[in-house]
């Protein structure tokens, strides 16, 4: 069945720091999706990609969508403590429902 | 909008004692999912619905898990009988299109003990 992988698990980086989580699929997408979950909370919906090489920017953070489609990253710029959260990517194959990644785990030392 | 409600927030329980979770959609979303998250198995989908109707349960773990969505505000998941194994975050999120952004509740937190 579809799969969605992501990497890195956990990333704990110091205030101010980049950071960088990958999402990769065996498997072209139709679209990929990006969520941020705080502790305790529930997934957020952050952004979706739908074209090929597509690059989307919210403030301090850039989304990719591969060429090829079966690949996307999440990119935050000068993290701060108030990013800390698991990110998660979520892809479709065909158009049917969304399929989430393991996402990765943020921490963030003031 | 209330967004996406789910009832109870958190459940302690005994093995072998059915389980019932509810969820109420934003309304006019044709879609609702139900989603399981633990830490070993991330968030999985159980199964979907489109305008009530269920489009794929194939994420339904065994014969023990059963979902209904009786009307376009209302669905629920029930467990019966509960086991230890099926402690985890169970999420309801609701669309308006299968592929489109999800409105994830709060979620229903279970123990079984």
């Amino acid at each position: 069945g579809q799969q969605v992988m992501q990497i890195p698990q956990y990333q704990h980086v110091q205030e101010g720091e980049d950071f960088t989580t990958y999402c990769n699929s065996s498997t072209t997408l139709s679209n990929i999706q990006w969520y941020k979950q705080r502790p305790g909370g529930h997934p957020v919906f952050l952004i979706q990609l739908v074209k090929s090489g597509e690059v989307k920017k919210q403030k301090r953070l850039t989304f990719q969508f591969g060429e090829a489609k079966k690949n996307s990253s999440l990119h935050i710029t000068a993290t701060q403590t108030t990013d800390v959260g698991t990110y998660f990517c979520a892809g479709s194959q065909d158009n049917n429902d969304m399929r989430f990644g393991a996402g990765t785990r943020l921490t963030v030392k003031p | 909008d209330a967004g996406v409600i789910q009832s109870p927030r958190h459940e302690v329980t005994e093995m072998g004692q059915e389980v019932t979770l509810r969820c109420k959609p934003i309304s006019g979303h044709d879609y609702l999912f139900w989603y399981r998250q633990t830490m070993m198995r991330g968030l999985e989908l159980l199964i979907y619905f489109n305008n009530n109707v269920p489009i794929d349960d194939s994420g339904m773990p065994e014969d023990r898990f059963s979902a209904k969505m009786p009307n376009a505000s209302f669905s629920t998941l029930k467990i019966q009988p509960s086991e230890p194994r099926d402690s985890a975050v169970y999420f309801c999120a609701s669309s308006g299109r299968s592929t489109g952004e999800l409105f994830f509740g709060e979620g229903s937190r279970l123990t079984v003990l």
